[in-house]
């Protein structure tokens, strides 16, 4: 398989500050990488495609100046919850694709007080 | 954006019985995969489908790709405790690229 590790793993922080989650493959490159949102007990939401050296793509619904996307090299693509606020509070998972297989992130658990 | 419709959305069952879980969609997929995630992690993959009607085994796992392309199923004999979690499934559309979209889940929980 292929490894994408995630950091922080969780992280809490005060209303209106920043928070930056790291996504990174480490043992192969990727220039897509895609960025989730997941509730609890829901499956995963596609919030946004992390694309190498370029724009993200965002999904309808998700403000591209709340959630920052930089995908600056081939192995590290970072979100930034700019701002946060208690409705951000949620469980933030990236994942990679090498070989056509999707190979996810351990997860993020933001909690927004 | 769009779910594969997955059933069921939980079982309970007792350990040492087997288990069977699908998924189906109004649209072809070239890929089907299958995930299992524990609570407070990402999704591990399972199992990887590629060709119509390709039936793969992982151990106690074997998943089938539908002859239809539009339906898959994921099948965990003899279940064990550790089975414990939730099971996606997730196809993918080459015309997407590397894009997956996803099913609700089956939430599966095993009883010792």
């Amino acid at each position: 398989g292929a490894v994408v590790s995630q950091h922080p793993s969780w992280v809490i922080c005060k209303s209106g500050t920043s928070v930056k989650i790291e996504c990174r493959s480490l043992d192969f490159q990727a220039t897509t990488m895609f960025w989730y949102r997941q509730f609890p007990k829901q499956s995963l939401m596609l919030m946004a495609t992390s694309n190498e050296g370029s724009k993200a793509t965002y999904e309808q619904g998700v403000e591209k100046d709340k959630f920052l996307i930089n995908h600056a090299s081939l192995t590290l693509s970072t979100l930034t919850v700019t701002s946060a606020h208690p409705e951000d509070s949620s469980f933030y998972i990236c994942s990679a694709s090498r070989w056509g297989e999707a190979f996810f992130g351990q997860g993020t658990r933001l909690t927004v007080v | 954006g769009q779910q594969l419709n997955q059933s069921p959305q939980s079982m309970f069952i007792q350990e040492g019985e087997d288990v069977s879980m699908n998924c189906t969609s109004s649209s072809i997929f070239n890929t089907w995969l299958w995930y299992k995630q524990d609570p407070g992690e990402g999704p591990v993959l399972l199992i990887a489908l590629y060709k119509a009607g390709e039936l793969t085994s992982n151990g106690r796992l074997t998943a089938q790709f539908g002859i239809t392309r539009k339906d898959s199923f994921l099948n965990i004999s003899a279940s064990i405790p550790s089975d414990v979690g939730i099971y996606f499934c997730a196809g993918r559309d080459n015309n997407a690229g590397n894009m997956l979209t996803f099913g609700g889940g089956t939430r599966l929980m095993v009883k010792p």
